[in-house]
């Protein structure tokens, strides 16, 4: 059975530029949750997805910042014009529901740095 | 505003040493508690969980946790550490508002 997946592992953008983050859910998961994770930090929500619906935005950034869920696929984490503050290690999780007895299980993460 | 302290940002420790990592919480309400574990180049784990009943739980690889309720804790321990443990730990709380908050971490390094 397949943890959850998260591609690249590792993205390097330069200024300005486009970062596309994927997750895969486990099988029979249907939540998904990003956390970013910056350096000497801890882990920070930011979005909270189900199947084509964004259900909890609170910790995204206002700006440049999107996720989606859709119906057939992965789930995204975009960031458009990439600045220097963005580099951090973004993490998904997935879980079958959406309370605190189901576990919250989390991928590899994706380092993305800006230069 | 909810949030988890961590006190020790960086534990050295040698082989058969016990551990304890401190965990504070910040939340009026009723919490559920975990601690998670980043072994080096992996991702995340669960180590252990506190929903409710007996304060201490026991979780995986030896390591155990109480919660104290009037103190806002819940503290990791292990008796006698390996090299094999060292890693990041992270203490985390849900409150049932769908994510989890984390603390910043505490990277303990077993030196053998």
């Amino acid at each position: 059975n397949a943890g959850v997946m998260q591609n690249p592992r590792h993205l390097v953008r330069r200024r300005g530029q486009e970062a596309r983050l994927r997750c895969s859910p486990m099988k029979g998961h249907s939540h998904v949750y990003w956390y970013r994770q910056l350096p000497e930090e801890g882990l920070k929500f930011m979005v909270y997805l189900q199947k084509e619906n964004i259900i909890d935005e609170s910790g995204m950034p206002k700006e440049r910042f999107s996720a989606e869920f859709p119906k057939e696929g992965p789930s995204i984490l975009r960031i458009q014009q990439v600045v220097r503050g963005d580099s951090a290690a973004y993490f998904c999780a997935s879980s079958r529901r959406e309370n605190a007895d189901n576990e919250q299980f989390f991928g590899p993460g994706t380092r993305l740095t800006v230069l | 505003a909810q949030s988890v302290s961590q006190h020790n940002h960086h534990v050295i420790l040698s082989e058969a040493a016990s551990l304890e990592l401190g965990c504070n919480y910040s939340y009026g309400g009723t919490v559920n508690l975990f601690w998670y574990v980043q072994y080096p180049g992996q991702h995340l784990q669960l180590l252990l969980k506190y929903f409710s009943g007996d304060p201490l739980v026991k979780g995986i690889k030896g390591f155990e946790a109480e919660f104290i309720k009037s103190k806002f804790s819940f503290n990791l321990r292990k008796p006698s550490v390996q090299w094999s443990d060292t890693a990041e730990y992270f203490c985390a709380f849900y409150t049932g508002r769908r994510a989890l908050t984390f603390g910043s971490g505490t990277r303990l390094q077993v030196q053998p």
